[in-house]
C-alpha cells in the first residue's frame, strides 16, 4: 500500500506561471481534501473532492484556484498566476468514507519566487 | 474567535516524562476528534481518532475529549526521543477538519 502520493515534493514558480500539483489516493479511498499549510499556521481546509465531483470548494480562493479529481487519473490543485503569497506546503489527504479519519500525504512545497 | 486553539509551545521534557497536550474548541457541533503527528518536512499521521466523549488509549497514547468542556487532550506516557514533532489536534462536523496550530514537542534523552 503506497500510501497517499503526491507530486511533486518541491515546486519553484515565478510570479505569474502556474502551478500543478497532484495527489494519488490511496488505494480504495474515493474521498481526497486539499489543505494548505502555512509557517505558524495551522493547516487550512481548501476542498473536498469526489470521483469527478467538488463536494465542498468553500476554503478555495475564488480566484486563480481550482481542484479537480477526474475518473481516471490523479487529484489535481491548480493554481494560476501565482503569487509570492501562494507559497506554502500544500497537502493532500484521502479517506474511505466521509468524516473517517484522513491518511496525509507528504506535501508539495510551493515556492514562488 | 479560533475554530480551534492549540498552545503553540514549544514544549521540552526529559524522556520517560509524561506529556499532555491540549486543545480547546468553540463548535459545539463538532463530533470528530482527532491527533495528528507532524514530523518536519512530512505530512501529518493520525495517531488517535475518536467521536465521544471520554479516554481512548493506543499504546503509550491516551486521547481524552470532554465536550462539556469542549476541551481534548492527548497524554503520551514513557516519552521517547522518536515523539519529538509537532503535535496536531483537528476535529470535524462534517466534510472539513478543523485543526489547531500544532504543539511543538522535543523530547530530551
Amino acid at each position: 500500500n503506497a500510501g497517499v502520493m503526491q507530486n511533486p515534493r518541491h515546486l519553484v514558480r515565478r510570479r505569474g506561471q502556474e502551478a500543478r500539483l497532484r495527489c494519488s489516493p490511496m488505494k480504495g479511498h474515493s474521498h481526497v481534501y486539499w489543505y494548505r499549510q502555512l509557517p505558524e499556521e495551522g493547516l487550512k481546509f481548501m476542498v473536498y473532492l469526489q470521483k469527478e465531483n467538488i463536494i465542498d470548494e468553500s476554503g478555495m480562493p475564488k480566484e486563480r484556484f481550482s481542484a479537480e479529481f477526474p475518473k481516471e487519473g490523479p487529484s489535481i490543485l491548480r493554481i494560476q498566476q501565482v503569487v509570492r503569497g501562494d507559497s506554502a506546503a500544500y497537502f493532500c489527504a484521502s479517506s474511505p468514507y466521509t468524516g473517517d479519519g484522513y491518511t496525509f500525504g507528504s506535501g508539495t512545497r510551493l515556492t514562488v519566487v | 474567535q479560533k475554530e480551534v486553539e492549540q498552545d503553540p509551545g514549544p514544549l521540552s521534557v526529559p524522556e520517560g516524562a509524561i506529556v499532555s497536550l491540549n486543545c480547546t474548541y468553540s463548535n459545539s457541533a463538532f463530533q470528530y476528534f482527532m491527533w495528528y503527528r507532524q514530523y518536519s518536512r512530512k505530512g501529518p499521521e493520525l495517531l488517535m481518532y475518536t467521536y465521544s466523549s471520554g479516554n481512548k488509549e493506543d499504546g503509550r497514547f491516551t486521547a481524552q475529549v470532554d465536550k462539556s468542556s469542549k476541551y481534548i487532550s492527548l497524554f503520551i506516557r514513557d516519552s521517547q526521543p522518536s515523539d519529538s514533532a509537532t503535535y496536531l489536534c483537528a476535529m470535524s462536523a462534517g466534510n472539513q477538519f478543523y485543526f489547531g496550530t500544532g504543539t511543538s514537542l522535543t523530547v530530551i534523552p
